[in-house]
């Protein structure tokens, strides 16, 4: 079965970096578009970043243009989020998702449990 | 971008009763490939969302069917047709027409009353 693991969350203070990671497994990784999605506590889902199958195309939402950076290693079922000059806003969840085919369906069809990021001095 | 706003925010329902949830987009989410990419999502306290419905109508995999999905162009609904216990959370509608970025509507409140 699809399972997303993710893990680097933690305590960071602001402007610091931090790189999260999602082991994938349960599908054939390099097919698949990946996002990161965050959740603010007690808020909503918050769309962050996208990478295609092959890592060639990367998509940016305009608050962490800049300063993160999404990459992959296909070889490794491995997702990675670089995040550096963090915020105390940018606190939240963050989630490993699969972005579907044509016969799931396109659009966040698996979800890892998420990793919790804590910008606080 | 999109702004999709889902209406009431918080919605107390009675087991066993129906319930309805509203997503209407800022425009229409229908692709120049005739596709409308409108889903929803579902999630429970303290856990990861689970999508319930894709592309406004198409349930996924292991849901249960009394979760309908339905709308076109700029408005849409989510309707549960018989609440259960299980369904309290947070329902959320995304679109991904209109993309980068995704867009998520600010979520429904399920209760039960």
């Amino acid at each position: 079965q699809v399972q997303l693991v993710e893990s680097g969350g933690g305590v960071v203070q602001p402007g610091r970096s931090l790189r999260l990671s999602c082991a994938a497994s349960g599908f054939t990784f390099s097919l698949y578009t990946m996002h990161w999605v965050r959740q603010a506590p007690g808020k909503g889902l918050e769309w962050v970043t996208a990478i295609s199958y092959d890592g060639k195309n990367k998509y940016y939402a305009e608050s962490v243009k800049g300063r993160f950076t999404i990459s992959r290693d296909n070889s490794k079922n491995t997702l990675y989020l670089q995040m550096n000059s963090l915020r105390d806003e940018e606190t939240a969840v963050y989630y490993c998702v699969r972005d579907g085919d044509l016969l799931t369906g396109y659009g966040f069809d698996y979800w890892g449990q998420g990793t919790l990021v804590t910008v606080s001095s | 971008d999109v702004v999709l706003t889902q209406s009431p925010l918080s919605l107390p329902v009675t087991l066993g009763q129906p319930a309805s949830f509203s997503c209407r987009s800022s425009q229409s989410l229908v692709h120049s490939g005739g596709n409308t990419y409108l889903n929803w999502f579902h999630q429970r306290p303290g856990q990861s969302p689970r999508r319930l419905i894709y592309k406004v109508s198409n349930r996924d995999s292991g849901v249960p069917d009394r979760f309908s999905g339905s709308g076109s162009g700029t408005d849409f609904t989510l309707k549960i047709s018989r609440v259960e216990a299980e369904d309290v959370g947070v329902y959320y509608c995304v679109q991904g027409t209109h993309w980068p970025p995704y867009t998520f509507g600010q979520g429904t409140k399920l209760e039960i009353q």
